[in-house]
């Protein structure tokens, strides 16, 4: 199982970037996967999630109305579109692919894109 | 949203000798919980889940316990490598994480 992000990098507050995950070695339409940053001197913070057939989607909070997840299952990439972006958003995100359906723990997890948000 | 807080924030522990990581939940998540482990510049990595099951390949040193609001980590005979930060995970209601422990050589 791989899963590798990219598109981090920086952004100015009030700005969007996409984030991809493409991943291999496992049957991508069959899990779940999520999106989880880890902010600078602090802890895992889950972001959102997505079913395997895109049908049903999650969000934390702190990013409802903000970020979109998404994936597409042809292409084995999983995305996440974040707008609006905040100071506090700055933070390493990882894709996470799901041991099965919603709601269970992470299997396995990519190395992680930065973004940095900051004028 | 369930809270979950994780004790100590720091614990200072030598090698070869054994560290107890808690965990508690602000509601009871039965026994929806997990355990990762993460190194600098690395991804995290699943160690327990179910509260008590190793994840593939996980040494059985590691020993996960507890249930409802109440959880455990140990690592018996701590080795060099097993010097990282823990996290736990609930995944009863969404998702939510403590805020980790980092365990230090003494």
């Amino acid at each position: 199982v791989q899963l590798l992000e990219s598109g981090g990098g920086l952004v100015q507050p009030g700005g969007s970037l996409r984030l991809s995950c493409a991943a291999s070695g496992f049957t991508f339409s069959g899990y779940a996967l999520s999106w989880v940053r880890r902010a600078p001197g602090r802890g895992l913070e889950w972001v959102s999630a997505v079913d395997s057939t895109d049908d049903s989607t999650y969000y934390a909070d702190s990013v409802r109305g903000r970020f979109t997840i998404s994936r597409d299952n042809s292409k084995n990439t999983l995305y996440l579109q974040m707008n609006s972006l905040r100071v506090e958003d700055t933070a390493v995100y990882y894709c996470a692919k799901v041991d099965g359906y919603n709601w269970n723990p992470f299997d396995y997890w990519g190395q992680g894109t930065l973004v940095t948000v900051s004028s | 949203e369930i809270v979950m807080t994780q004790s100590p924030a720091t614990l200072s522990v030598s090698p070869g000798e054994r560290a107890t990581l808690s965990c508690r939940a602000s509601q009871s998540v039965s026994y929806s919980l997990a355990w990762y482990q993460q190194k600098p510049g690395q991804a995290p990595r699943l160690l327990i889940y179910g509260a008590s099951t190793r994840a593939t390949g996980i040494p059985a040193r590691f020993t996960g316990s507890g249930s409802g609001t109440e959880f455990a980590l140990t690592i018996s005979s701590l080795q060099s490598e097993d010097f990282a930060v823990y996290y736990c995970q609930q995944y009863n209601n969404f998702y939510t994480f403590g805020q980790g422990t980092k365990l230090e050589i003494k």
